[in-house]
């Protein structure tokens, strides 16, 4: 299993503007998932794209995935206050385990 | 989907004591569980995962243990609890197969004093 590094760390924008975080990761995968985590509360699934995928849509969310560069973005589009949380990356490798390494996340602050 | 149930929410025990954290899963069988540590502002840390009842794998050497008595039971325990062990502890569940999130639960704040 690897590792997926966020950047930024922090972000800071004001309510109606685009949020764009990435991921990167060393080794190659059979899937990537996103996962936000609200202070104090577990963490919840965004999305999961496949190694196959390019690019997948959730609402105002858009995951991107570049297997040649090993790297990921998620995009929130017209945020809102209620998007102020840390986002997480996962990439997962083959295998029965499932499991995932978390980085240490970005940051999201969203002002009203 | 799962529901991942975990209690005690929060707990503050002392230097030395022991610690039972239970996790219990709805609406999957036979899945892979997990546990997490969250330090203060920090990532997540993988501590155990189970992919069967009694086979159960540690990704990190200290002084915690896991058991999985049953299907969807997930049990950490220490029998001597470190100041270095507070945190937010997170329990996890996913289905088997290769295209699968996982289901957080809730969490429990651990503070040893």
């Amino acid at each position: 299993s690897q590792q997926g590094e966020e950047d930024p760390q922090a972000l800071s924008i004001q309510e109606g503007e685009n949020a764009t975080m990435n991921c990167s990761y060393k080794t190659s995968i059979n899937n990537l998932q996103w996962y936000r985590q609200n202070s104090g509360r577990g963490l919840v699934h965004l999305i999961l794209i496949r190694s196959n995928e390019r690019e997948k849509h959730s609402g105002r969310l858009r995951v991107t995935l570049d297997t040649s560069k090993k790297s990921s973005s998620l995009l929130i589009t017209a945020s809102r206050a209620a998007d102020t949380a840390s986002y997480f990356c996962a990439p997962q490798n083959s295998g029965n385990t499932g499991k995932l390494i978390f980085g240490q996340g970005t940051t999201l602050q969203v002002k009203p | 989907s799962q529901t991942i149930h975990q209690w005690p929410a929060t707990l503050v025990q002392p230097v030395g004591s022991p610690l039972s954290l239970e996790c219990t899963v709805e609406g999957t069988s036979n899945p892979n569980l997990y546990w997490y540590r969250q330090a203060a502002g920090r990532g997540l840390q993988l501590l155990f995962y189970s992919i069967g009842i009694d086979q159960i794998s540690s990704e990190v050497p200290q002084n915690l243990s896991a058991s999985r008595p049953q299907d969807r039971q997930f049990i950490l325990s220490s029998k001597k609890l470190l100041l270095s062990d507070s945190g937010f502890y997170l329990c996890a569940s996913r289905d088997r197969g290769a295209y699968y999130e996982q289901y957080f639960g809730p969490g429990t704040r651990l503070t040893v004093t």
